[in-house]
């Protein structure tokens, strides 16, 4: 079956746009979970989102915000875009909370600001 | 709160050698979750393993085996007969059932560079 689905996988911006990122999970998947990957800071959580509504948050500011649609795919945006936004976005899907169901992330989108 | 050390930032090795990677956590919950990823240059995070904290038999998977010890708060994973397409970073992670909900805590990750 299909994996996670990641769009765009690459993106160039400028500082002071606003970016859209997608995420598709794995059919049947309820949960979208967003990471930031940096070198500097690493992997970090953005936001998780079960069955339409943000169930945990990370400590980004509020230009990082996500939504999920009904049949479970994700958005995350990021408004007026600092240099430091710049990073690898990855989503990773879950059937639900349940750790033993482990998560699969995409190959993630890389976002460059300039 | 919670936290994932991963000490080692690069190994290099030779082909055939075997290389254990070390995680060491840290956590104040009784109910835990405990992962290994690899992420190759492509960039997508491979799902390798998950233990729970109730969960402490190790467990070999082919030239995969990890070594789960409470006692130290480790979680260690080896490579056995070390190949080069094993090359990549390695995280570790914790997701802990209360205080974290969902979310993974990784690791710095490991640099592992398999030569020929």
């Amino acid at each position: 079956k299909a994996g996670v689905t990641q769009t765009p996988r690459y993106l160039i911006k400028t500082r002071g746009q606003q970016v859209t990122l997608s995420c598709s999970p794995i059919s049947g998947h309820r949960s979208v979970s967003w990471y930031q990957q940096t070198p500097g800071q690493g992997l970090q959580f953005l936001f998780e989102y079960f069955s339409e509504t943000q169930r945990n948050k990370g400590n980004f500011p509020g230009r990082f915000s996500g939504r999920q649609f009904s049949n479970s795919r994700s958005e995350m945006n990021v408004s007026t875009l600092e240099l430091g936004d710049s990073a690898l976005y990855l989503c990773a899907s879950s059937l639900g909370r349940n750790k033993d169901y482990g998560y699969t992330f995409g190959s993630g989108t890389r976002l460059t600001v300039v | 709160a919670q936290k994932v050390t991963q000490a080692q930032t690069e190994i290099s090795v030779v082909e055939k050698e075997d290389v254990t990677l070390d995680c060491v956590y840290e956590t104040r919950d009784t109910t835990y979750y405990l992962f290994w990823y690899k992420q190759p240059p492509s960039g997508e995070l491979v799902f390798l393993i998950r233990r729970n904290s109730f969960d402490e038999q190790n467990e070999i998977s082919g030239r995969y085996s990890w070594n789960f010890q409470k006692s130290t708060s480790s979680f260690n994973f080896t490579i056995t007969a070390s190949q080069v397409v094993d090359s990549a970073v390695y995280f570790c992670a914790l997701s802990e059932e209360e205080t974290s909900g969902s979310r993974l805590t990784f690791g710095e990750g490991t640099q592992l560079t398999v030569n020929p």
